[in-house]
């Protein structure tokens, strides 16, 4: 099956600091969604990017789908930003979405 | 327009019981999905239903677990007996078209098996 690769890990920032989260995957694909699983669990979509570039507000993602890798900037960052950013794709032959490990955000003021 | 809902928000039982989670899509989706996150693992799909039929089980676990989705409307997944590794974070997403649509997640059940 597909893997999921997030890089790095884990991220800490000062408040008012650029990231960049990659992803990177191993097949061609149908979707890509990039969520943020606020401190409460919750999984709050961010993007649907199977491939171009999206901005909302201070985060944007592009995904070369071409090359494997989407990317999601986070710029000016602020605490509320902290936690657990997950890359989930899904494959053009099944509807599952494959999740990576994700890369815990810890942003402080 | 209501979000994907999740009832109960947590769950504390122990070994041997029988637990039933609920999921709500967003109305008018007919695709409504299963996963789990288990502790220190990724999130891992269990299943998928369109409208009422079974699309794709291939990640239930085994047979301790039943969803159900009749109506097409609200889904039910049963775990009986519970064990001490289903202890996780279960989600249920739903989507209106099948592939290449956005999956929009609730906020998930904890479920504790003690």
């Amino acid at each position: 099956g597909i893997q999921v690769e997030q890089s790095p890990p884990d991220l800490i920032l000062q408040e008012g600091a650029n990231s960049t989260l990659r992803c990177n995957f191993s097949d061609s694909v149908n979707n890509l969604q990039w969520f943020h699983q606020n401190p409460w669990g919750q999984l709050i979509n961010l993007f649907y990017i199977p491939s171009g570039t999206k901005q909302n507000g201070r985060l944007s993602a592009t995904t070369v789908a071409t090359e494997r890798y989407s990317l999601l900037y986070i710029s000016s960052s602020q605490t509320t930003d902290s936690g657990v950013y997950f890359c989930a794709v899904e494959g053009q032959a099944g509807t599952a979405l494959i999740f990576g490990k994700g890369t815990t955000l810890s942003v402080s003021s | 327009e209501a979000g994907v809902t999740q009832f109960p928000s947590h769950s504390v039982i122990e070994k041997g019981q029988t637990v039933t989670l609920r999921c709500d899509p967003i109305s008018g989706h007919d695709n409504l999905y299963w996963y789990r996150r288990v502790m220190g693992k990724e999130i891992k799909f269990l299943l998928h239903f369109v409208k009422e039929s079974k699309q794709d089980e291939s990640g239930m676990p085994n047979n301790r677990f039943l969803a159900e989705r009749t109506g097409g409307t609200y889904s039910t997944l049963k775990v009986q007996p519970a064990e001490l590794e289903d202890s996780g974070v279960y989600f249920c997403a739903s989507s209106l078209k099948i592939s290449t649509d956005t999956q929009y997640f609730g906020p998930g059940t904890r479920l504790t098996v003690l």
